[in-house]
């Protein structure tokens, strides 16, 4: 059964410290896609990659780094940079030549808080 | 600059009527417009989408209008029912390129 898993469901961080948050697709997917959404903010784009090793920044990229080594995966690393981080990231991936009427598949989300 | 806004944070209808949730975008060169429905603390799931060549979508309960002109399109759902109490995205994109996304309308149906 295909489809995208993203870990930890809950994240703590302590203020200072790294964290990655892990996100898994097997649905083939060409590209992947990394949001944070805030209460009335909305979806905004962090991170995203339409292609093994390469990645673009999205609307909201300082404090984070993502890598593609491999198609499945598209980690992302909340740096101790990022001032405001608690929030719930959601990981989302789609074909390159999508069809767009169906959009892109997301994962469950995480939620990170700072303690 | 916001190309798709949702001007509504919130809506309230009785289950059973309609409930009409709006969104406008700025950009004319948008290819698909889709809606997203999302519960708290999980993932937003597709609902239906309209390409920029269509002025309506039906599936089920659900419809999209679309009109072009206005650059507005709107979700239909009929007949509401507690379920759908959730927050709808409205999106859009151009073919190949990244979606973006309104900020959402909080739908609750009234019993």
């Amino acid at each position: 059964d295909g489809g995208i898993t993203q870990s930890p469901k809950y994240l703590f961080r302590k203020e200072g410290q790294n964290v990655t948050l892990s996100c898994e697709q097997n649905l083939n997917h060409d590209a992947m896609y990394w949001y944070r959404q805030d209460p009335g903010q909305g979806l905004r784009l962090i991170y995203y990659s339409q292609i093994v090793n390469d990645f673009q920044k999205g609307d909201i990229a300082e404090g984070y780094s993502v890598s593609r080594e491999k198609k499945e995966s598209f980690p992302l690393t909340v740096t101790s940079a990022q001032k405001n981080p608690t929030a719930f990231y959601l990981c989302a991936s789609s074909i390159r030549d999508r069809g767009l009427l169906y959009g892109y598949t997301f994962g469950s989300g995480t939620r990170l808080t700072v303690v | 600059d916001q190309q798709v806004k949702q001007n509504s944070p919130s809506l309230s209808v009785q289950e059973g009527r309609i409930s009409i949730l709006n969104c406008d975008y700025t950009n004319s060169m948008f290819d698909y417009f889709l809606w997203y429905k999302k519960y708290p603390a999980e993932g937003p799931t597709f609902l239906i989408s309209i390409s920029s060549i269509k002025d309506k979508n039906e599936d089920g309960r659900f419809t999209v209008f679309l009109n072009k002109s206005a650059k507005h399109l709107s979700l239909h759902i009929v007949p509401s029912q507690p379920g759908d109490s959730a927050v709808y995205f409205c999106a859009a994109c151009r073919r190949d390129d990244k979606i973006i996304f309104g900020k959402g309308t909080r739908l609750h149906i009234l019993p």
